[in-house]
């Protein structure tokens, strides 16, 4: 799997976007980037996940470049309970794992 | 829907005793399923998964030991416990297939004394 570099921490004022950042560059072809979020002592929780185009659901939108070496992951409107460690995930192919690295932890204040 | 269940919640086991954790996913059939493990302040790291009944593939060499006795049940196991298995162990579900999204239990979280 492709390595991703995330910061390891942000914060966000409560209503506003959060936009979180994440680096692929070596990211091939067939990878798909999946970000997943894990409150604390819980499991994490698949967001959303993207190979080329944009993509947005219910929880977030998925930024991807035209190169596709970076993604953003963008919550439009952060709440206390967005509070998390985020993952950033390259993964495809033939490959059944999940490699997580340590995530950014996003920490929304009121 | 599909729902992921595991249990017990929180375990406390004192070293070299056994172990079995289960995991259940409902609302799906023939799904791939997952066992990760996360230690104290590290990333989850994957231990095993399987791709159908009697079918386990192993990541790590370790302690641990994985079944799958029916479709949608993931059993993992150890006969001594060490201090080292300590952290929180996760099950996952995903459709059939490879790079399917996986879907995440509420884990278990053992401490072995």
């Amino acid at each position: 799997d492709a390595k991703t570099t995330q910061p390891t921490s942000m914060d966000c004022a409560e209503g506003r976007a959060a936009n979180l950042p994440c680096n692929h560059s070596t990211i091939s072809g067939n990878e798909y980037v999946y970000w997943y979020r894990q409150i604390h002592s819980q499991g994490p929780q698949y967001i959303i996940h993207g190979l080329k185009n944009n993509e947005t659901n219910e929880m977030a939108s998925l930024i991807i470049t035209e190169d596709r070496k970076s993604s953003t992951l963008i919550l439009p409107h952060a709440t206390l309970r967005d509070t998390a460690v985020y993952y950033c995930i390259v993964t495809g192919g033939s490959n059944y794992k999940l490699t997580f690295g340590k995530g950014t932890l996003l920490t929304v204040n009121p | 829907s599909q729902t992921i269940h595991q249990w017990p919640a929180t375990l406390v086991q004192p070293v070299g005793s056994p172990l079995s954790l289960e995991c259940t996913v409902e609302g799906t059939s023939n799904p791939n399923l997952y066992w990760y493990r996360q230690a104290a302040g590290r990333g989850l790291q994957l231990l095993f998964y399987s791709v159908g009944i009697g079918q386990i593939s192993s990541e790590v060499p370790q302690n641990l030991s994985a079944s799958r006795p029916q479709d949608r049940q993931f059993i993992l196991s150890s006969k001594k416990l060490l201090l080292s298995d300590s952290g929180f162990y996760l099950c996952a579900w995903s459709k059939a297939g490879v790079a399917e999204t996986q879907y995440f239990g509420p884990g278990t979280r053992l401490l072995v004394l």
